[in-house]
């Protein structure tokens, strides 16, 4: 079965403290990204990942790191995770090039306290 | 750049109804038009999208949308709910001609909520 898988679904931690949140796809799609959904301000795009070793910023990428060393994974680090960083954090891959449907994990909702 | 605007945060519609969800966007460049779908603890997943060819583009679940290039719409329409579609429903363009990329950029999000 195609999915992207998110791990972990839900995630409370305090201010300060490195977390990573992994995220695999199994459709070999060159394109992957990182959004995160808050209340009023729809999905915005924090990084993304054209392919293996190309990252580049998004919109919102201040306080965020990536890596993509393998096709499959593009694991997202908060090194120092801060309140404001409290949200809904999804990850997408899709086939490269503009059109292509994106295909979504499940989510991590992230809280810092 | 591209920007989405949803008019409605919100929409709330009997069971049988027909209802209408609104998106504009903005762009200096043609664009493809995409509506997203995101059930209550899931992930988005893709409805319908517009690249080319006919402006009525019909989606799954019995959702279709329209493309108006003039007014820049891409309203999303479906003429009688179900309770289950009772979900929050995204619209998102991505730049044509971007060949190396596949971003996309969302509008912030209209609530469907059916009722009976």
């Amino acid at each position: 079965e195609a999915q992207v898988t998110q791990n972990p679904r839900y995630l409370i931690t305090v201010t300060g403290k490195k977390l990573t949140v992994t995220c695999s796809q199994n459709m070999n799609h060159e394109y992957m990204s990182w959004y995160r959904q808050d209340p009023g301000l729809g999905l915005r795009q924090i990084y993304y990942s054209m392919n293996v070793e190309v990252t580049d910023k998004g919109d919102v990428p201040e306080g965020y790191k990536v890596s993509r060393k393998e096709k499959r994974n593009f694991p997202l680090i908060l090194e120092s995770p801060s309140p404001n960083q409290t949200s809904l954090y999804f990850c997408a891959s899709s086939r490269q090039g503009a059109g292509t449907e994106a295909f979504f994990g499940q989510g991590t909702r992230l809280t810092v306290v | 750049a591209q920007s989405v605007t949803q008019l409605d945060s919100q929409v709330p519609v009997f069971e049988e109804a027909p209802v209408e969800l609104r998106c504009n966007y903005s762009s200096s460049v043609s664009v493809y038009l995409f509506w997203y779908v995101q059930y209550p603890n899931q992930g988005l997943q893709l409805l319908l999208k517009y690249l080319s060819g006919s402006t009525l583009v019909k989606g799954i679940n019995g959702f279709e949308a329209e493309f108006n290039k003039s007014q820049t719409s891409f309203h999303l329409r479906k003429p009688s709910v179900h309770i289950s579609d009772t979900a929050e429903y995204f619209c998102a363009v991505s730049d044509q001609w971007d060949g190396t990329a596949s971003k996309l950029t969302f509008g912030t999000g209209t609530r469907l909520q059916v009722t009976l």
